[in-house]
């Protein structure tokens, strides 16, 4: 069965300090796709990556940055230097290659940037 | 901008009523999608659509019904509200077969069944 663990519900830290937010997922594909999105208090959920399985180059975006482990089944999320604005709480998810359309999502970490 | 727009943003409905939540996008994309999303259980699959007239049940989906008779608008239907559906209603859309950005979110609906 394919499963995605978010192990953190709620992270708090002060501002400027980095955070890494974990997700360790579960499928027998080999082919998938894995996705974090973000969830401010408006309730909308923002996209912020997708990797796919045969790429396992780890990714940076400004202060964003992504570890993508096929051999621990992880893809940690690492916020460097973090703000107040990235308050939210932060989902993970899974796609199968049978049914690619279809997304499983983790139970979400909630983080809080204290200034 | 493309959107996913949920009609209510706060809902408040009696026991037994029967509730619609309404989902409409513009990108004119086939799949769509409603989640609710508790505390501690994230976000989970109640109905999909991968087409026109087409529904499939996801994880939960005892309790609720959905309609789709155009592309754009998807409804979920609360046959007789309980109060153990009071939750985050999350509609969702996305491409067939190109997950490029996996799905794009409504604001979401929240529910209060008194």
């Amino acid at each position: 069965a394919q499963k995605v663990t978010q192990a953190q519900t709620e992270i708090s830290v002060v501002e400027k300090e980095d955070v890494t937010l974990d997700c360790v997922y579960e499928t027998r594909d080999t082919t998938y796709y894995l996705f974090w999105y973000k969830q401010p208090p408006s309730g909308e959920l923002v996209f912020l990556i997708r990797r796919n399985s045969f790429d396992e180059q780890n990714e940076i975006s400004g202060r964003y940055s992504w570890n993508f482990q096929k051999s621990t089944s992880s893809f940690n999320f690492t916020i460097t230097a973090s703000q107040v604005v990235d308050s939210a709480v932060y989902f993970c998810a899974l796609s199968a290659t049978y049914n690619t359309d279809k997304l499983i999502f983790g139970t979400g970490t909630r983080l809080q940037v204290f200034p | 901008d493309v959107k996913v727009t949920q009609s209510s943003r706060y809902l408040v409905k009696r026991t037994g009523e029967k509730v619609f939540l309404e989902c409409v996008q513009d990108m004119d994309h086939e799949n769509m999608f409603w989640y609710r999303q508790d505390p501690g259980l994230g976000l989970r699959l109640i109905y999909f659509s991968y087409d026109v007239k087409m529904k499939e049940k996801g994880d939960i989906p005892e309790g609720y019904s959905v309609s789709r008779e155009k592309k754009e608008r998807f409804s979920l239907i609360l046959e007789s509200a309980s109060t153990n559906q009071t939750s985050m209603y999350l509609c969702a859309s996305s491409v067939t077969g190109a997950l490029n950005y996996g799905y794009t979110f409504g604001s979401g609906t929240r529910l209060t069944v008194v």
